[in-house]
C-alpha cells in the first residue's frame, strides 16, 4: 500500500524549459511535503519543503504547489539547467504525536534529464 | 562539519551470511534513521532512534534485521541472515529536530549497497 505515489518514472526536457514533477499521496494525515533530489552514488539532499496550510512555495528556480483536495503535489523547475538532472523524490508526512515521530514517507522517484 | 557517513559503501554477500553497516551521523543529531531503497522503487522507512533509544522501528522488514545505536552516537544495522530480496541501498539520514521545524533538515548518507546473491 503506497501512500505517496510518481507515476513517472522519467522526463525529458530542454535547457531552459520548464520541468514539473507530479506527486500524488492518499493519506489525508500527511500534512506536510518534501522534494529531495539525488544524483547517482550520493544520498537525497532536501530541496524544498511545503506545509499543508500553504499551496505554494518558492525557492529561486524551484517551486512547489500544493492540491489538498486532489492530493497532489508538484514541483516545477523553470528554467531547466543540466545541472538539474538526477532523481526526485517527493515525500510526505504526519503530524508529530499519535505514534508519529516524524518519518519520512518517499515516493518512487521520477528521474529528470535536461538536456542542453 | 563532516556529513552524515555510511560504511561500507558496498557489499557482496552470500544468502545466509550476516552484514552489519555501520552510520555515523552529523555529530549533535539526536535523531538517526535507516532507509532502504529496493530495485529503484520507493525509499522506504525503516526506523528512527532518537540519541540511544528506538523511537519507532515499525519498518524493520523481519527479525532478521537487528539496528543498535549504543551511545547515542554511531548506529549499526545488521542483517542476519540474509536473504536475496534484502538487496538494495541502506541510507542513514541525521537530523537535529523534527523535518518539520528550523533546524529539522534530514541529511542523508551516500547509502550502503548491499547485494546478496
Amino acid at each position: 500500500d503506497q501512500q505517496v505515489k510518481q507515476n513517472s518514472p522519467s522526463l525529458s526536457v530542454q535547457e531552459g524549459r520548464i520541468s514539473i514533477l507530479n506527486c500524488d499521496y492518499t493519506n489525508s494525515m500527511f500534512d506536510y511535503f518534501l522534494w529531495y533530489k539525488k544524483y547517482p552514488a550520493e544520498g537525497p539532499t532536501f530541496l524544498i519543503s511545503i506545509s499543508s496550510i500553504k499551496d505554494k512555495n518558492e525557492d529561486g528556480r524551484f517551486t512547489v504547489f500544493l492540491n489538498k483536495s486532489a492530493k497532489h503535489l508538484s514541483l516545477h523547475i523553470v528554467p531547466s539547467q543540466p545541472g538539474d538532472s538526477a532523481v526526485y523524490f517527493c515525500a510526505a508526512t504526519n503530524k508529530p504525536g499519535s505514534g508519529n515521530t516524524g518519518k519520512l514517507i518517499f515516493g518512487q522517484g521520477t528521474t529528470l534529464q535536461v538536456k542542453p | 562539519e563532516a556529513g552524515v557517513t555510511q560504511f561500507p559503501s558496498h557489499s557482496v554477500i552470500e544468502k545466509g551470511q550476516t552484514v552489519t553497516l555501520r552510520c555515523d551521523p552529523i555529530s549533535g543529531h539526536d535523531n538517526l534513521y535507516w532507509y532502504r531503497r529496493v530495485m529503484g522503487k520507493e525509499i522506504k522507512f525503516l526506523l528512527h532512534f532518537v540519541k540511544e533509544s528506538k523511537q519507532d522501528e515499525s519498518g524493520m522488514p523481519n527479525n532478521r534485521f537487528l539496528a543498535e545505536r549504543t551511545g547515542g552516537t554511531y548506529s549499526t544495522l545488521k542483517v542476519q541472515p540474509a536473504e536475496l530480496e534484502d538487496s538494495g541501498v541502506y541510507f542513514c539520514a541525521s537530523s537535529q529536530d523534527l523535518v518539520r521545524v528550523p533546524g529539522g533538515e534530514l541529511f542523508f548518507g551516500e547509502g550502503s549497497r548491499l547485494t546478496v546473491l
